[in-house]
């Protein structure tokens, strides 16, 4: 079974300061993992997905996250936060089985980030 | 094109009533899934419907259940509502084959139970 853990629930920050959302996984198959931002009110939406190759992957709005296999995990980062950045942030896995696999998501609890000016 | 939609936006009812959510897919998908998330949770997998068959299931009760249209849209049917069953309910459709990893979600419709 998979699984997702995000460590720390919630996490403030300055403008400008760096941000830092730790998630790690389990699964007992290679990963596709997946980081998503939920504003208030809203739905999901995609930040960045890591499937194979390059294990530094970018996404929208500055961030990007690195999949690292030894530490099962998939850190978020952006090098300066906005205080749009405002939101949580949920981080899932699927599993790479091919065949029959239907890419059901995990997710993990999602961490709330604030930032302040 | 078209994104994800879903009505209605908010739902409430009673105990022991029954619901129904839909969602209209993007422009292109032919899967659809569906998630429950609770307050201050991360969503949990509750069914994928496939080119109109159920593709997979998460671990909820039989009287959560689906449909898929030929159009590809599709509903989410509640029956004996009970008060956990509170929560924001996504949809996400993703692309020409199941193998797409890409999900992407609806608004979400919020149901609450009293």
């Amino acid at each position: 079974a998979q699984s997702v853990t995000q460590l720390g629930s919630h996490v403030s920050v300055s403008e400008g300061a760096l941000v830092l959302l730790r998630c790690n996984y389990s699964s007992s198959v290679p990963p596709y993992l997946f980081w998503y931002v939920q504003y208030p009110n809203q739905g999901l939406q995609l930040l960045l997905k890591y499937t194979t190759g390059a294990t530094l992957v970018k996404g929208i709005n500055g961030f990007e996250a690195e999949f690292k296999k030894s530490e099962t995990s998939f850190h978020l980062t952006k090098p300066s936060a906005h205080m749009s950045d405002a939101a949580e942030y949920f981080c899932a896995v699927t599993d790479n089985a091919g065949g029959t696999s239907y890419g059901k998501l995990t997710f993990g609890q999602g961490t709330i980030l604030t930032v302040h000016p | 094109e078209t994104g994800v939609t879903q009505s209605p936006t908010h739902l409430i009812k009673t105990r022991g009533q029954q619901v129904t959510l839909r969602c209209s897919s993007q422009s292109g998908h032919n899967t659809v899934s569906w998630y429950q998330q609770a307050l201050g949770q991360g969503p949990q997998f509750i069914f994928q419907y496939y080119r109109e068959e159920e593709n997979g299931r998460g671990n909820f009760p039989p009287r959560f259940s689906g449909l898929q249209f030929p159009n590809y849209s599709s509903e989410l049917n509640v029956n004996a509502l009970e008060l956990d069953d509170s929560a924001l309910y996504l949809c996400a459709s993703s692309g020409s084959s199941g193998w797409t990893w890409e999900q992407f979600f609806g608004p979400g419709t919020r149901l609450t139970v009293l």
